[in-house]
């Protein structure tokens, strides 16, 4: 089955704890991004990648790192959380040719004490 | 101003009720327009890309106006089913990115 998949799906830390988020995705896909989601606010991008060994800042890159050594795999960091940072993580991946669909993983939600 | 704007709602219809809603968007040089559907606590998924020439699918009509920068989504006969939030999402010239709207809320009642 064609999907994203992220991990943990819930996750509730303490300030300065770094933290990974995982996401993979089984399409062959070389396009990916990660997004938070926060009320009024809508999907902001933080990070992408078009490709491996390829990433760019989104609209809100603060406080976030990303790599992509493997095409597959997207994890989203951050190596010292801060409560602002408690939101909803959406991990998404596409094809760079044909469909411009972009399909999300099932969401993390974080919270940052 | 927002790049991508959309009212959020909640719009509360009954069941078999007609709905549109709009989506301006402020930069001229956006190239694709897409819809999604959200539902509470899930991810966001496609429900139709939209096309210069306007898009149906099934109960679903898309239409873009690039003269007044929006676009629109109007669904006829509303179900239940339809309760959620939908998020439009636009794409600029030479970008792979998509700029979303914060999503309008539709309540289908009984």
């Amino acid at each position: 089955e064609a999907q994203v998949t992220q991990n943990p799906r819930y996750l509730i830390t303490v300030t300065g704890k770094k933290l990974t988020v995982t996401c993979s995705q089984n399409m062959n896909h070389e396009y990916m991004s990660w997004y938070r989601q926060d009320p009024g606010l809508g999907l902001r991008q933080i990070y992408y990648s078009m490709n491996v060994e390829v990433t760019d800042k989104g609209d809100v890159p603060e406080g976030y790192k990303v790599s992509r050594k493997e095409k597959r795999n997207f994890p989203l960091i951050l190596e010292s959380p801060s409560p602002n940072q408690t939101s909803l993580y959406f991990c998404a991946s596409s094809s760079l040719a044909g469909t411009n669909e972009q399909f999300f993983g099932p969401g993390t939600r974080l919270t940052v004490l | 101003r927002k790049e991508v704007e959309q009212d959020p709602g909640p719009f509360n219809v009954p069941e078999g009720a007609t709905v549109a809603f709009n989506c301006t968007y402020s930069n001229s040089a956006s190239q694709s327009f897409f819809w999604y559907r959200q539902d509470c606590r899930k991810e966001p998924k496609l429900l139709m890309s939209v096309y210069s020439s306007g898009n149906e699918d099934g109960r679903f009509t898309a239409q873009l106006n690039r003269a007044s920068q929006y676009i629109s989504l109007l669904i006829r006969d509303s179900k239940l089913s339809d309760s959620a939030t939908y998020l439009c999402a636009v794409k600029e010239t030479g970008r792979r990115a998509l700029t979303f709207g914060s999503g309008t809320r539709l309540q289908v009642q009984p």
